[in-house]
């Protein structure tokens, strides 16, 4: 049973290019979440989705930032016109349908960006 | 304040020696928690989820506290390979649905 998914592993924007992260959840989980973690600091949630909806986008940038789960096909982090702020490691987790008590989240390896 | 908190170490410890880990969280509508490893520039990983039972996982014992939102895990016997980020992570669900909440992390370097 294949882990969470996450590519690339590694991407390289110039200021102002567009990044587009990758997400396939484990078999089986409906639920997806992004966070991300910059240098030397925690990971910071910023938007929970199942397939085809946005749940919870609390913690994603007003601009420049946007996400998406498709029916079918991997969930998509966007970020348009990066700049050096966002140099940062990408998480990406999953879930089952939440019941009882089983709210436990699996990580993917992360996306690391970079702008340069 | 900060949602949750945790001394961020590092604990430099022997081998051998028994070291343990504190968190406190903010938010009393917090539901479930957990302690996740996180090795460096790796993903987080889930270590164990912690009950108000308390609860053990071999050399691992976890313990919360709601009335005093303190959360503990004690680890025996460290070895090397325990060296890592531990991370204290919170769970509040809410009418959009769940959301974990992490602390920065106590840095654990175990040495010979």
């Amino acid at each position: 049973n294949a882990g969470v998914m996450q590519n690339p592993r590694h991407l390289v924007r110039r200021r102002g290019q567009e990044a587009r992260l990758r997400c396939s959840p484990m078999k089986g989980h409906s639920h997806v979440y992004w966070y991300r973690q910059l240098p030397e600091e925690g990971l910071k949630f910023m938007v929970y989705l199942q397939k085809e909806n946005i749940i919870d986008e609390s913690g994603m940038p007003k601009e420049r930032f946007s996400a998406e789960f498709p029916k079918e096909g991997p969930s998509i982090l966007r970020i348009q016109q990066v700049v050096r702020g966002d140099s940062a490691a990408y998480f990406c987790a999953s879930s089952p349908s939440p019941t009882g008590s089983s709210y436990e989240q699996y990580f993917g390896p992360g996306t690391r960006l970079t702008v340069t | 304040r900060k949602e949750v908190e945790q001394d961020p170490g590092p604990f430099n410890v022997p081998e051998g020696a028994t070291v343990a880990f504190n968190c406190t969280y903010s938010n009393s509508a917090s539901q479930s928690f957990f302690w996740y490893r996180q090795d460096c520039r790796k993903e987080p990983k889930l270590l164990m989820s912690v009950y108000s039972s308390g609860n053990e996982d071999g050399r691992f014992t976890a313990q919360l506290n709601r009335a005093s939102q303190y959360i503990s895990l004690l680890i025996r016997d460290s070895k090397l390979s325990d060296s890592a980020t531990y991370l204290c992570v919170v769970l509040v669900l809410t009418g959009g649905g769940n959301k974990l909440t992490f602390g920065t992390g106590t840095q654990l370097k175990v040495e010979l």
